[in-house]
Parts: C-alpha cells; structure tokens; sequence
C-alpha cells in the first residue's frame, strides 16, 4: 500500500460526458502528479501540482483540467470525453518537486469510455 | 513522448534464473528510477540511481547507469514468480519538454518467471 489513495477505482461512462478523479497523496506530501496509461501511447504525465499550484505541463488536452486543493487532494476532471480517453489514470505523489525523490503511485483510476 | 526505451520488450525465464532488462534514454538526466507494475495495478518504487552513481544495489535487485551511453540495466538475480510483472525504466523530466520532478516512462519490459 503506497498510501496514496484513488477514487473511483472502476469508470464507466458514454461519449460526451464529463467525470472527476479523485486522488489522495500520502501523508506530508506536496506534490501530486497524473499520468495517463493506455495501451498505445504508454505512460504519459499529464500535470503537477505542487502544494495547490501547478508546476508543470505534459500531454494533457485542453478538454482535461485539475487541481490541487487546500487540504492537498487533487481532482482531474475529463470533459466532452472520446473513446480514446478511455485508459488507466494514476495518481502519484512525492515529498517535494524536485526529480531526486521516488513518486508513490496510486492503484489507479480505469476509464472505460463507450 | 517517450524518453526511456527498455530493451527487451518481454522476457521470458525459469524461476532461479537472473533477468537482465536494459534502458536506454535520449538526453541528460538527473537520476533514473526502476518502477514494476503488476498487471493491471499502480507503479511499485524499486530503486532509484542518481547520474552520479554507477552501480546500486537493494536486495536482489542490481541497478547500474552508464550516463556516456545514456543506459542502465536493471538485473534481478533468482528470480520468483512472484517477479512477474512489467518493469519500467524512468527519467526525470527536467530536460526532455518537463520542468521540474514528472518523471517520462519507457515503455516497460513484460517480464514472465515460470515456476
């Protein structure tokens, strides 16, 4: 158990719709990463935040939006979702920003999209 | 984009024997990172070696990086079934289109030990 926590764990939606990830960091950390794993396009980091303000960019569409509250869960909302979207959704986090310290992954989020 | 590329793709070994995967990436980093991942379920830590090291060991697990050949080997010695899983290599993002700690997957090796 990593201590980072993820809710739903299974999604089932239509095209169109709109859905909220939820993610929990481990206890003490600030930064909170999403990544996107599907089978064709891998591992792909999606956004950073970083005690409620985002650090950094990767592969999210503008249809995709997050952010990082106060109480430092994260929530990242798909929107006008596509069969294409449909893959697993992790959740990390870390003590801090910087790339020396190992990420904590959460067990995921699957969005199936039909 | 992928920065990390780990070679093989699959690997297929008997229990006790030593698996070998390797990792090669594009640009300079600050550390490289072994993640496992059983089928289906959330990144597992195994280890983690900064650019200024060569070699690391924990428990079975040996990891070395040759910065000048931009690679790392990732060897599990005696293996277990339990090893089953796939295993990727990843980089920080600092200097491939990221700022900061994300870190950029390869696209893993499917390691299979057989009882």
């Amino acid at each position: 158990d990593s201590g980072v926590t993820q809710t739903p764990k299974h999604l089932i939606t239509a095209t169109g719709q709109r859905v909220t990830l939820r993610c929990s960091p481990r206890s003490g950390d600030l930064s909170v990463y999403w990544y996107q794993q599907s089978l064709d396009q891998g591992l792909q980091f999606l956004i950073q935040y970083y005690n409620g303000e985002e650090r950094a960019k990767g592969n999210i569409l503008e249809r995709f939006s997050a952010q990082q509250f106060p109480d430092l869960h994260s929530e990242l909302n798909l929107s006008s979702l596509e069969l294409g979207d449909s893959a697993l959704y992790f959740c990390a986090s870390s003590v801090d920003i910087f790339p020396s310290y190992e990420q904590y992954f959460g067990p995921g989020t699957r969005l199936t999209v039909t | 984009s992928q920065q990390g590329e780990e070679d093989p793709q699959a690997l297929s070994i008997q229990e006790g024997e030593n698996a070998t995967m390797n990792c090669s990436y594009k640009t300079s980093i600050n550390n490289l990172q072994w993640y496992r991942q059983n089928s289906g379920r959330g990144l597992v830590h195994l280890i983690l070696i900064r650019s200024n090291e060569r070699e690391k060991h924990s428990g079975r697990l040996r990891v070395t990086l040759d910065t000048s050949k931009k690679s790392s080997s990732l060897l599990i010695t005696a293996s277990r079934a339990a090893d089953t899983a796939s295993y990727f290599c990843a980089t920080d993002g600092q200097n491939y289109g990221g700022s900061q700690g994300n870190l950029i997957f390869g696209k893993g090796t499917k390691l299979s030990v057989k009882p």
